[in-house]
């Protein structure tokens, strides 16, 4: 079995301080990790995934997430939030065999105040 | 490319009634997802497809819920009869499978009056 947490239901941060979206996981085997972010009335976005290589891994719109094996945590972080950036940000698992499809966290929900 | 593309966008029906929800994946892509959104369950995962043939129905909540894939450019969830407890987003899903990325669209709201 695999499961995502995301331990914040809302997180708020004034513009253009750094921001970090908390995320942890489960899953037998290898991990495969992915943030999406959905904003109202869309469908999900892709931003980053983590497969292999280098734990710091880059993505859209100036997001990064960090993949810490021994703590099973994969946090997306930003070092300086728009306003723009605030939406509902999704953490997502599988693993590297086995079923294909992606188990996601429960959201949290990023407001950056101007 | 459009992306993937779902149909209709917002659906009101009366309990009892069947409901088809329709998915056009991204072309090429060899994998297709349903995915159920609501405020109490987050994002569940119903069905999915390979090849257009379902590998993992796990998730589909009842026997009034059915999902086909005629072919690589089409799917259909289908619930029938609709009760209000099945009002959420419907999304689908579709994949390469050498991107691992899912590109999604943009859902229909189903509403069960």
């Amino acid at each position: 079995a695999q499961s995502v947490a995301q331990p914040e239901d809302q997180v708020n941060v004034a513009e253009g301080n750094p921001l970090t979206v908390k995320c942890t996981y489960s899953v037998s085997g290898n991990p495969y990790l992915f943030w999406y972010v959905q904003y109202p009335n869309r469908g999900l976005q892709f931003l980053l995934k983590y497969i292999t290589g280098d734990n710091l891994v880059k993505g859209s719109y100036g997001f990064e997430a960090e993949f810490n094996k021994s703590q099973t945590s994969f946090h997306l972080k930003k070092p300086s939030a728009l306003v723009s950036d605030s939406a509902l940000y999704f953490c997502a698992v599988r693993a590297d065999t086995g079923r294909r499809a992606l188990t996601f966290g429960s959201g949290t929900r990023l407001q950056v105040q101007p | 490319d459009a992306g993937v593309i779902q149909s209709p966008r917002h659906e009101v029906t009366e309990m009892g009634q069947e409901v088809t929800l329709r998915c056009k994946p991204i072309s090429g892509h060899d994998y297709l997802f349903w995915y159920r959104q609501t405020m109490m369950r987050g994002l569940e995962l119903l069905i999915y497809f390979n090849n257009n043939v379902p590998i993992d129905d796990s998730g589909m909540p009842e026997d009034r819920f059915s999902a086909k894939m005629p072919n690589a450019s089409f799917s259909t969830l289908k619930i029938q009869p609709s009760e209000p407890r099945d009002s959420a987003v419907y999304f689908c899903a579709s994949s390469l499978r050498q991107a691992q990325k899912a590109f999604f669209g943009q859902g229909t709201r189903l509403t069960v009056v």
